[in-house]
């Protein structure tokens, strides 16, 4: 079955630095792939789309890339500040991409000290 | 203007009741979904409605139905309410199948007790 993992439950760094998420992927081949972020009592919003065919998309401070040989996303936040500390979710759709169900990941949740 | 709203935000019920979330969107988009979040925080599709139909029902129990009475609303009615479906639940549109990003509204945490 398909199976998504984002290894690490916590990340904390320090303000300024790039905070890298990993989400991983089983027996799966996705059109596309999504982040959100969560913050608490709230619900999920979403940040960034990157299609299968695509290696790599920015906005603003964020980057994400998708490579589906080792079927896993990284998503990077740079020049971090304390107001990025949310929960991010890896989002991917359950068929594949056609109807737009979407499987989320555990999430991690990061956290930026000043 | 709030995009996705649900009511209530807050449920408090008690087992073998039923009960209603409500949901409505003013984007215009054609796709609305209902999402379970339990407390281990997994995040789980429970329905899709594309233009008032059901286009897919993930395996939950038959004690929840969906209710669309129009493009803009989705409701989730459940029955004989157990202490296992305590949880929050999302609601949440898209303006079409497929590659589109999804609303979520603000979530209904439901306590059965």
């Amino acid at each position: 079955s398909q199976k998504i993992e984002q290894n690490s439950e916590a990340l904390n760094i320090q303000e300024g630095k790039t905070a890298t998420l990993t989400c991983n992927y089983t027996n799966y081949s996705p059109a596309y792939l999504q982040w959100y972020r969560q913050d608490p009592g709230r619900g999920p919003v979403f940040l960034l789309l990157i299609r299968e065919n695509e290696k790599e998309k920015r906005k603003e401070r964020l980057k994400v890339t998708f490579d589906t040989t080792l079927k896993q996303s990284l998503f990077h936040i740079t020049a971090s500040q304390p107001a990025d500390s949310a929960t991010y979710l890896c989002a991917l759709p359950t068929d594949g991409g056609s109807q737009g169900n979407l499987i989320f990941g555990k999430g991690t949740k990061l956290s930026v000290k000043p | 203007d709030t995009a996705v709203s649900q009511t209530p935000k807050y449920l408090v019920t008690q087992m073998g009741n039923d009960k209603s979330i409500k949901c409505e969107q003013n984007l215009g988009h054609d796709t609305m979904y209902w999402y379970k979040q339990d407390s281990k925080k997994f995040l789980k599709i429970m329905f899709s409605y594309n233009n008032k139909e059901l286009i897919i029902n993930e395996t939950v129990p038959n004690r929840f139905s969906p209710k669309s009475p129009d493009k803009a609303h989705l409701n989730l009615h459940i029955n004989s309410l157990e202490l296992g479906d305590s949880a929050v639940y999302f609601c949440a549109s898209s303006q079409g199948q497929g590659a589109w990003e999804a609303f979520f509204g603000q979530g209904t945490r439901l306590t059965v007790v």
